[in-house]
């Protein structure tokens, strides 16, 4: 089936040390995005690839990275994890064109916890 | 201006009852309107979405209803079940980019 892939699942890293969290897909589609969701929270969007370009939301901290090698794979790398970067990070895609280029197909997010 | 606002937090029901979940926005320019579904410990998953040009769209047992003047709209699941006891989250997005600006969220529990 077609999907978006998270990985892990669950991360737990210690303060100050970097961390890599990716996410694959399946869909071929040409948009990405990763938002980061705090408990009982709403998603909040940290930024998005639309093809190779790169999009960062204003607000999103210079401690938030992103990679996307190529159209399957995106990353979010987290230089220096502090106390309030605990998370679920989820990763999305979406196909820009077509009928149902609306919609964003969620992964299941990496809960990522640091000590 | 670029919030949505969503209410209530939280909302319990009974099976076959029909849970309301309303949002407000006030950025004009968003022109979809999605709501997302969530299980624990999965992503969102989309539900049904809107285009401010209908009042309504329904889907299954999921209706949306928009009013564009007063800048609202809502969620109505009619007969609910158990099954869809889960955070339901509104979102609004202006444009191609599609980046969604989401809710707060509505954690609902249907009770058999």
């Amino acid at each position: 089936d077609a999907m978006v892939i998270q990985n892990p699942r669950y991360q737990v890293t210690q303060f100050g040390k970097p961390v890599t969290l990716s996410c694959s897909q399946t869909l071929n589609h040409n948009v990405m995005y990763w938002y980061q969701q705090k408990s009982s929270q709403a998603p909040k969007l940290l930024f998005h690839y639309y093809d190779k370009d790169f999009n960062n939301e204003a607000d999103t901290p210079d401690n938030f990275q992103s990679r996307r090698p190529n159209t399957s794979f995106c990353f979010l790398d987290i230089r220096s994890p502090g106390l309030g970067d605990a998370a679920m990070y989820l990763c999305a895609t979406r196909k820009q064109g077509g009928m149902y280029q609306e919609t964003q197909y969620f992964g299941p997010g990496t809960r990522l916890l640091v000590l | 201006q670029q919030q949505v606002k969503q209410s209530p937090q939280s909302l319990i029901v009974q099976k076959g009852g029909i849970p309301i979940i309303n949002c407000a926005y006030e950025n004009t320019a968003f022109d979809y309107f999605p709501w997302y579904q969530q299980f624990p410990g999965k992503g969102p998953a989309l539900l049904i979405a809107i285009r401010p040009d209908v009042s309504e769209k329904k889907e299954g047992r999921f209706t949306i209803s928009f009013n564009k003047s007063a800048k609202q709209f809502s969620l109505h699941i009619m007969d609910s079940q158990p099954g869809d006891s889960a955070t339901y989250f509104c979102a609004a997005s202006m444009g191609s980019s599609y980046k969604l600006i989401f809710g707060s969220g509505t954690r609902l529990l249907v009770r058999p």
